[in-house]
């Protein structure tokens, strides 16, 4: 079982809609990012959390450490949002060393 | 600021040969992370540098190498290349330890093992 797992893999919205991608983890954190990939490999570093909630223009994340569970929210979807969101914990006590999921595949259709 | 830039963004080579990539971090950062994405195995941490010492290395072979310059910039260096080390391979800036920091990744270097 991986140490990292996102749901859904894979995942067809409708411009405008509202999109919730998931991250769980097994094992202890000190902080989990939310990544975007676009086509072509570049990526963007969208959060670092470590508790609550973090908003940045029409992307939200929030994390339950208790539940080891974390959510990444994209309000009024665009084409443009189209990416691989993909998910990263900081283990702890590893010296820094990040374990990422296998990603989410969006796209979002105009 | 420029941010982080990688080179060469293409390469080519042929199984036993060996490879240096390239990194150079945003101005003032200090940590440079290695990266390496397959569609198999997704992404994968390498090593991290900051202040030229390696602090943190992930599961790879004594192969997968690298070194960090006075300046932060950063290389890898991959001896002996297997097929299997065909990869997209990132690197990522922070002003401190990657611990502490949001990172800022490079474009990436696009490696194929023929």
């Amino acid at each position: 079982k991986n140490e990292v797992e996102q749901s859904p893999q894979n995942l067809t919205a409708q411009e405008g809609e509202f999109i919730t991608i998931n991250c769980s983890y097994s094992v202890g954190i000190s902080a989990l990012h939310w990544l975007q990939q676009h086509p072509g490999g570049g990526i963007v570093s969208l959060f670092m959390l470590s508790s609550g909630k973090k908003k940045h223009g029409r992307l939200i994340a929030t994390i339950n450490i208790q539940e080891k569970h974390s959510s990444l929210h994209i309000t009024a979807s665009h084409p443009r949002d189209s990416a691989v969101y993909i998910c990263a914990v900081r283990q702890r006590g590893s010296q820094g060393n990040l374990i990422f999921g296998k990603g989410t595949k969006l796209s979002v259709k105009p | 600021k420029a941010g982080v830039t990688q080179t060469p963004r293409y390469l080519i080579k042929t199984r036993g040969q060996q490879v240096t990539l390239s990194c150079s971090p945003i101005s003032g950062h200090r940590s440079v992370s290695w990266y390496q994405q397959t569609p198999g195995q997704g992404l994968q941490f390498l090593f991290e540098y900051f202040s030229e010492t390696q602090r943190n290395k992930g599961n790879f072979p004594g192969r997968f190498s690298g070194r960090q310059f006075s300046n932060s910039r950063s290389e890898m260096n991959v001896s002996t290349l297997e097929l299997g080390d065909s990869a997209l391979y990132l690197c990522a800036s922070s002003l401190e330890r990657l611990a502490a920091e949001t990172q800022y990744f490079g474009p990436g270097t696009r490696l194929l093992v023929l």
